[in-house]
């Protein structure tokens, strides 16, 4: 079946400090792959999406690639904010089916 | 476009009482998915609809759930004798087809007493 691992949190950064969170998952199939965030009060908001292997989802500076062979779909950010500070949950979505990992909580110090 | 809305944001009632909550979709979104999410978890995968069909139900937690979406457009998912393992937050998600972006709405939380 369909699942998603993902960097267990929580993960302290300081401001302008480099920003990896790992997924992985496993399919059946060719799924498309998100970042979802939640910020403190609010509700899921996707952050970025590919389609296909090889592809790149930006969006606000963070960035992830579709790694067909490593199974993965690591969200990376070169500097990271005081305001990305949030729940990051990476997500795969079949035709039929949707798996979401467990979220990494992000805190940016200044 | 005014986003995906649910109602109520809270409920509380007690433990055996039946609660029903609602969602509405973004107008043109032909999918509809229901979620639960409990504290430092993600969202986890319930049930969706295309238009009106539920095109998947295993996922349900179990016989007390149930959801419909009799028109093709809001739905309801009702818990029936609810246990206190049932609190958590609801979600519900629009998107125009399978495998496309979903947008969520704020969640229903609710706790059993």
């Amino acid at each position: 079946g369909n699942s998603v691992t993902q960097m267990e949190g929580p993960v302290t950064l300081s401001e302008e400090a480099f920003l990896t969170i790992n997924c992985t998952y496993t399919a059946t199939g060719y799924p498309s792959l998100f970042w979802y965030v939640q910020y403190p009060g609010e509700g899921l908001q996707l952050l970025l999406k590919a389609t296909k292997a090889d592809d790149k989802g930006s969006n606000k500076g963070f960035e992830a690639t579709y790694r067909k062979e490593t199974t993965s779909f690591h969200l990376e950010k070169g500097s990271v904010q005081v305001s990305d500070s949030a729940v990051y949950f990476c997500a795969l979505c079949s035709e039929d089916d949707m798996r979401f990992g467990a979220g990494t909580r992000l805190t940016v110090k200044p | 476009d005014t986003g995906v809305s649910q109602n109520p944001r809270h409920k509380i009632t007690k433990r055996g009482q039946n609660v029903t909550f609602r969602c509405d979709p973004i107008s043109e979104h032909n999918r509809l998915y229901w979620y639960r999410q409990t504290l430092g978890q993600g969202p986890e995968f319930l049930t969706y609809f295309q238009n009106e069909a539920q095109l998947e139900k295993s996922r349900l937690l179990s016989d007390r759930f149930s959801a419909e979406r009799p028109k093709g457009s809001f739905s309801t998912l009702e818990i029936q004798r609810t246990e206190q393992g049932d609190s958590a937050m609801y979600l519900c998600a629009s998107s125009l087809w399978g495998r496309d972006i979903q947008y969520f709405g704020a969640g229903t939380r609710l706790s059993v007493l």
